[in-house]
């Protein structure tokens, strides 16, 4: 059974601060790794897709890297800022049914 | 564009009142829908979820039951709402080999 791991469980930073947000994996026969974010009583927004093949993805101040083989992703968010607060999950979909797993998430509070 | 519609958007009902939350998908076909509770300080936990009409899997013994009455259109129901069915719902579905897109959310308080 798939697991998902997120660390850390909440960040705190200043702003125009790097971060750095890791999500762990068990299985590694993943078909593709997704992030989103999630504001306080709101849907998930999708903030990037990496497929199983590839090794990174970037969306502006965003990126994500993959390492299946070690079971590990890191998503990247470059100058943060106050508007960057959420919650931050990542999701594997694994195994014949194309579940996803859900990470706890990581809950960031940029300050100003 | 594909987009999610997802109502409503809060509720609050009794112990013991039925419940019917929709989805529906717009501009795609054949998605595979899901249903997800979310509650305060917990992870997402998987409800349900259909690959095409009339099919249901349910992944959690509970109060609660799925519908998929057309193509693109999800139901989430209960005969008889419990204080431990309050929580966040969302909607969510997959086309292929893309990622997910969810919905907004529902808010369900069982006073």
């Amino acid at each position: 059974k798939q697991e998902v791991t997120q660390i850390p469980a909440a960040l705190s930073v200043p702003e125009g601060e790097n971060l750095v947000l890791n999500c762990s994996f068990t299985d590694s026969a993943i078909y593709n790794l997704q992030w989103f974010r999630q504001d306080p009583g709101k849907g998930l927004t999708s903030l990037l897709l990496i497929q199983s093949s590839q090794r990174e993805q970037t969306s502006g101040r965003l990126n994500a890297s993959l390492d299946k083989s070690s079971g590990r992703s890191t998503l990247y968010i470059a100058a943060s800022q106050p508007g960057d607060s959420a919650t931050y999950l990542c999701a594997v979909p694994s195994g014949g049914s194309y579940i996803p797993t859900f990470g706890r998430g990581t809950s960031l509070i940029v300050h100003p | 564009s594909q987009t999610i519609h997802q109502w409503p958007a809060t509720l609050v009902q009794p112990v013991g009142s039925p419940l019917s939350l929709e989805c529906t998908v717009e501009g795609t076909s054949n998605p595979n829908l899901y249903w997800y509770r979310q509650a305060a300080g917990r992870g997402l936990q998987l409800l349900f979820y259909s690959v095409g009409i009339g099919q249901i899997s349910s992944e959690v013994p509970q109060n609660l039951s799925a519908s998929r009455p057309q193509d693109r259109q999800f139901i989430l129901s209960s005969k008889k709402l419990l204080l431990s069915d309050s929580g966040f719902y969302l909607c969510a579905w997959r086309a292929g080999t893309l990622g997910y897109t969810f919905g907004s959310g529902t808010r369900l308080t069982v006073v």
